[in-house]
């Protein structure tokens, strides 16, 4: 059974470009979440979806920042433009989310990102 | 604001050795706790999950206490292998949202 899938697994690219990183959930699962993981900051939630509606961008650092779910099986997190405080590991993560009841969150490997 | 706080940072064992990981937080209103692990290079991997009306969950060599009204929980490993050696982190959910708080984690190395 697949994971969760994230692509690309590194991207190295120019301060002030556009960065797109993509995931597509285990199948069935109904939540998506977005994380960075810094040394400085540890891992934090930028936002999450259910049924490809967003629920909380709370942690979203700023306007360059943008998330969609074009389908229930994908979603994208762009950067535009980027900056070199950008750089991190973006992960992305699914659930089952069903009323009363806790379901872990599964992770992907993760987008190395890094801004130059 | 929940916070999360795990001790130790890091850990240096011998193999064989019984383990305890610690992680502490806040606000004790959650509905619930997990453990996951962490390898280099790699995304997380969920190991338990406790629900608030539970009080240890275990999976082969691990345990999981919650213990919600003092705020802590413990993973328990047994019999420490080499393969265990990774990042181990603890989070639990924002409010009665799906938002994860982490820990910052124990970087566990068991050796030979």
């Amino acid at each position: 059974d697949a994971g969760v899938i994230q692509s690309p697994r590194h991207e190295v690219t120019e301060m002030g470009q556009e960065v797109t990183l993509r995931c597509k959930l285990i199948s069935g699962h109904n939540s998506l979440f977005w994380y960075r993981q810094t040394m400085m900051r540890g891992l934090e939630l930028l936002i999450y979806f259910n049924n490809n509606v967003p629920i909380d961008d709370s942690g979203m650092p700023e306007d360059r920042f943008s998330a969609k779910m074009p389908n229930a099986s994908f979603s994208t997190l762009k950067i535009q433009p980027s900056e070199p405080r950008d750089s991190a590991v973006y992960f992305c993560a699914s659930s089952l989310a069903l009323q009363g009841s806790n379901q872990p969150q599964h992770f992907g490997d993760g987008t190395r990102l890094s801004i130059l | 604001k929940q916070e999360v706080t795990q001790i130790p940072a890091a850990l240096s064992v011998p193999e064989g050795e019984n383990l305890v990981l610690n992680c502490s937080f806040t606000d004790s209103a959650i509905y619930n706790l997990q453990w996951f692990r962490q390898d280099p290079g790699k995304g997380l991997t969920s190991l338990l999950l406790i629900q608030s009306s539970q009080r240890e969950q275990t999976s082969g060599r691990l345990n999981a206490s919650l213990d919600k009204s003092s705020g802590r929980s413990t993973l328990y490993i047994a019999a420490s292998q080499p393969g265990d050696s990774a990042t181990y982190l603890c989070a639990v959910p924002s409010g009665g949202t799906d938002k994860l708080i982490f820990g910052t984690g124990t970087r566990l190395q068991v050796f030979p």
